[in-house]
C-alpha cells in the first residue's frame, strides 16, 4: 500500500531563517505531488505541484520554493521566513485515477 | 479564478441524526469532486469521490450528491457519530489533461456531533 510521510511534524523557526520540509512517498512510482498551505480555519491553498523529478510548477508568487531530486521526494525551501510563512503545510500525492491523499502536514511557526 | 465554496460554515448536529453538508462550485467543466475529512491537526482524509458523469455515489454511511445544473455538491452523512466531528472540504478538479490532477479547495465546514 502507499503511504506519504512528512517531517518535521512541527517547527518553530525565527523570522529570516531558512526552511526545509520533506515530503515522501513510498509505494508508488512518478507520481504527481503536490505542496499546499492552509491557515489556522481556513481552506487548502495550493502552492506547488510536480509531474516529474526536476519538473515544478508554481502556483502563486511567494517567499518559498520547492524542488523533487528524487521520483518520491518533494521538498519546500526557504532562504529567509517571514512571519506570514506560519501555516500548516500538507503535501499530497495523486494517483493514476487523479485521487488525491495527503501526509500528516507540518505545523511551522515563525517568529 | 475558479472557486468552490461551501454554504454553511458550521453544523451542529446529534448523534444518530443524518448530516448534509453542501458545497457550490463555479467551475463548469469540472470532471471530478472530492469530499475530505480533516480532524484537528491532522492531514485532510479521502472520504469520497464522485466523476462528472455521474448524479450520485454512496459510500459507508456516506453518500455524494452531484447536481451539474446548479453546479452544487452535497455530502450526506448517516447516522453521524461523535467520530465524525472535523472540518469537512469540498474540492474539484478542472478537466483536461492540463489540469495535472490540481484540486481547488472550498473553505470548509465545521461539523460537531453531540452525543
Amino acid at each position: 500500500s502507499q503511504t506519504i510521510h512528512q517531517w518535521p511534524a512541527t517547527l518553530v523557526q525565527p523570522v529570516g531563517s531558512p526552511l526545509s520540509l520533506e515530503c515522501t512517498v513510498e509505494g508508488t512510482s512518478n507520481p504527481n505531488l503536490y505542496w499546499y498551505r492552509q491557515a489556522a480555519g481556513r481552506g487548502l491553498q495550493l502552492l506547488f505541484y510536480s509531474v516529474g523529478i526536476g519538473q515544478i510548477s508554481s502556483e502563486v508568487p511567494q517567499n518559498l520554493s520547492a524542488s523533487r531530486p528524487q521520483d518520491r521526494q518533494f521538498i519546500l525551501s526557504s532562504k529567509k521566513l517571514l512571519l506570514s510563512d506560519s501555516g500548516f503545510y500538507l503535501c499530497a500525492w495523486t494517483n493514476y485515477y487523479n485521487e488525491q491523499f495527503f501526509g500528516p502536514g507540518t505545523r511551522l511557526t515563525v517568529l | 479564478g475558479e472557486s468552490v465554496g461551501l454554504h454553511l460554515p458550521t453544523l451542529s448536529v446529534q448523534e444518530g441524526d443524518n448530516s448534509i453538508i453542501n458545497c457550490a462550485y463555479s467551475n463548469s467543466a469540472s470532471d471530478y469532486f472530492i469530499w475530505y475529512k480533516q480532524e484537528s491537526g491532522k492531514g485532510p482524509q479521502f472520504i469520497i469521490d464522485i466523476r462528472s458523469n455521474m448524479d450520485k455515489r454512496q459510500g459507508q454511511r456516506v453518500t455524494v450528491l452531484l447536481n451539474k445544473t446548479v453546479k452544487h455538491l452535497s455530502l450526506q452523512i448517516a447516522a453521524t457519530q461523535p467520530g465524525d466531528s472535523a472540518v469537512y472540504f469540498c474540492a474539484e478538479k478542472g478537466a483536461g489533461g492540463t489540469s495535472y490532477g490540481k484540486l481547488t479547495f472550498g473553505q470548509g465546514t465545521i461539523l460537531t456531533v453531540h452525543p
